[in-house]
């Protein structure tokens, strides 16, 4: 069954400290990846995707990503947090097909601590 | 845990008839759902906010008249495609909030011949 998981559901992190956060999918065929991003009382916004190309697939903010085919991961990195970037993240994949059913993965809370 | 349920999961219809997508919060109640749709190889875009009560926050570019949103109980929202047309076809998608956290439900894929 297709799936997108998200390993940390809760993250706590002081400013300028570093940023992972695991995203494992479960696809059969090609996928379209994406990181979502959102930040408290507003709607979701794209933080990036990746479709094909370069597996390593910078955002906005100073976020990155990095699509690992063999792993099934696509981890969301950013070297240096800010307190601004305290949100709520979330992983989803679609096929890359005509069917574009997107998944979504169960979020992760990143708390950032001035 | 807190749920979404979004029903149906696909659907296909003729030009011209009208489309029900439902949204329902299972265990919590949600005062604000959201409506996104997707056009493949683009992300999601938010078609409107849905408030419980009152009438629905349509962005930009979104038809109010089109795309009519009705949120009448704290557990459910509907978005309906009024007179659906073949450029109408696309992914929808809701989320809601509990006190904590958005949780998305599984979409509904409208195909519209």
């Amino acid at each position: 069954a297709q799936s997108v998981s998200q390993h940390n559901h809760h993250v706590i992190l002081s400013e300028a400290a570093s940023l992972e956060l695991g995203c494992n999918y479960s696809y059969g065929g090609t996928v379209n990846l994406f990181w979502y991003v959102q930040y408290p009382g507003q709607h979701l916004q794209l933080l990036l995707k990746y479709f094909s190309g370069d597996p390593l697939v910078k955002g906005i903010k100073g976020f990155e990503a990095e699509f690992i085919k063999s792993k099934f991961s696509f981890n969301l990195r950013k070297p240096s947090v800010q307190w601004s970037d305290t949100a709520e993240y979330f992983c989803a994949a679609e096929g890359a097909g005509a069917t574009n059913k997107l998944i979504f993965g169960t979020g992760t809370l990143l708390a950032v601590q001035p | 845990g807190a749920v979404v349920s979004q029903h149906p999961s696909r659907v296909i219809c003729k030009s011209g008839t009208s489309v029900k997508i439902e949204c329902r919060s299972l265990d919590f109640q949600a005062t604000t759902m959201f409506w996104y749709r997707q056009f493949p190889k683009q992300s999601l875009m938010l078609m409107a906010t849905s408030n419980e009560g009152s009438k629905a926050t349509y962005e930009q570019g979104v038809e109010k008249d089109k795309f009519l949103i009705n949120h009448a109980s704290l557990t459910l929202s509907t978005l309906t495609v009024t007179s659906a047309h073949p450029e109408d076809s696309s992914f929808y998608i809701c989320s809601a909030r509990d006190a904590i956290k958005l949780f998305f439900g599984s979409g509904t894929q409208l195909s519209v011949l």
